[in-house]
Formats: C-alpha cells, sequence, structure tokens
C-alpha cells in the first residue's frame, strides 16, 4: 500500500533561519507531488508540484523553494524565514493528473 | 473572489442529527470533485471523488451530490457521531496540477 511520509510533525524556527522540510513517498512509482500550505482556518494554497524528477512549478511567488532529488522525495525550503511562513504544510501525491489526492500528516512550522 | 464558496462557515450539531456542507463553485470546466475531511492538525482525507458527469456517490455515512446546472454539491452525513468533528473541505480539480480548494466547513459534534 502507499504512504506518504513528512517530517519533522512540527517545527518553531526564528526569523531568517533556513528551512528544510522533507516529503517521501512509500509504495508508488512516478507521483506527482504537491506542496501546499493552509492558514488557519483557510484552505489549502498550493505552493509547488512536480510531474518528475528535477520538474517543479511554481504557483505562488515567495521565498519559498522545491526540490526533487529522488522520483519519491519532495523538498520544501527556504533559506531566509518571514513570519508569513507560519503555517500548515501539508505534502500531497497523485499517480495521473486526474486521480485522486493523497496526503500527508503535515508539519506545523511557527516562525518565531 | 473564491472559485469555491463553501458554507456554513462551522456548523455545531447534536450527536446523531444529520447535516448537509454546502459547496457553490465557478469552476468550469473541472475533472472531479473532492470533499475531504480534515481533522484538527492532520491531512486531509479523501471521502468522495466525483466526475463532471456523476450525480452522487457515498461512502458510509456520507453523501455527495453534484448539480452541474446550478454549480453546487452538497455533502450529507447521515447519524452523525463525534468523530464527525472536523473540517470538511470541497476541491475542484481542473488539471494535472490544479486544485481549486474551498475555505471549509467547521463541524462540531456535540453529544
Amino acid at each position: 500500500s502507499q504512504t506518504i511520509h513528512q517530517w519533522p510533525a512540527t517545527l518553531v524556527q526564528p526569523v531568517g533561519s533556513p528551512l528544510s522540510l522533507e516529503c517521501t513517498v512509500e509504495g508508488t512509482s512516478n507521483p506527482n507531488l504537491y506542496w501546499y500550505r493552509q492558514a488557519a482556518g483557510r484552505g489549502l494554497q498550493l505552493l509547488f508540484y512536480s510531474v518528475g524528477i528535477g520538474q517543479i512549478s511554481s504557483e505562488v511567488p515567495q521565498n519559498l523553494s522545491a526540490s526533487r532529488p529522488q522520483d519519491r522525495q519532495f523538498i520544501l525550503s527556504s533559506k531566509k524565514l518571514l513570519l508569513s511562513d507560519s503555517g500548515f504544510y501539508l505534502c500531497a501525491w497523485t499517480v495521473g493528473g486526474y486521480n485522486e489526492q493523497f496526503f500527508g500528516p503535515g508539519t506545523r512550522l511557527t516562525v518565531l | 473572489k473564491n472559485q469555491v464558496e463553501q458554507s456554513p462557515q462551522s456548523l455545531i450539531i447534536l450527536e446523531g442529527k444529520n447535516c448537509t456542507l454546502q459547496c457553490n463553485y465557478t469552476v468550469s470546466p473541472f475533472s472531479n470533485l473532492r470533499w475531504y475531511k480534515q481533522d484538527t492538525g492532520r491531512g486531509p482525507v479523501s471521502l468522495t471523488i466525483m466526475t463532471f458527469s456523476e450525480n452522487t456517490k457515498s461512502n458510509g455515512r456520507y453523501t455527495a451530490t453534484l448539480d452541474a446546472d446550478t454549480k453546487q454539491s452538497s455533502l450529507h452525513i447521515t447519524a452523525s457521531q463525534l468523530s464527525d468533528s472536523a473540517s470538511y473541505i470541497c476541491v475542484l480539480r481542473e488539471g494535472a496540477g490544479k486544485s481549486t480548494f474551498g475555505d471549509g466547513t467547521t463541524l462540531t459534534v456535540k453529544p
């Protein structure tokens, strides 16, 4: 069966510090991978998606970046965090462009 | 204006009661409409998925409907349980990398 992992589960970082969130998927090959951010009480905002290794599409300009070094690994990074980067970050995957999307457990990021 | 509007924003019901959550959308065309349940601090979990040609889809006590003419979808929860307390999110999938999410309805089921 397929599973998706995210870590860390929670993170508290000072403003200006770097960020690295990791997402890995098991049990599937060549998935489409996604990074979302969810502000409190709001819907999910798509940040990045990837259809293959090294292929990243950005939906929203910001100080975040994403990388896909391996087929089932998706990394969200920042060189310098802002207060506005606080939120709940979710990784998701699909196989194919129109199929059901499965979400990871999420990472709660607090920037102080 | 959000292209996927959910109502009500929040809802409180008593255990055992039924409820209906609404999703109005302007996204067109779309390939499928999905309802997710998101427990606090967790990732969303899929409840139902309907293509634009489907009218209804059930998953246990959850039944989703879709009216493409009025561009409305609803999620009906029957015989609510305490564990149904969560946020329910309506999502329209437009393309390979594009989904539009509603802000969700927060449901609280009280004993």
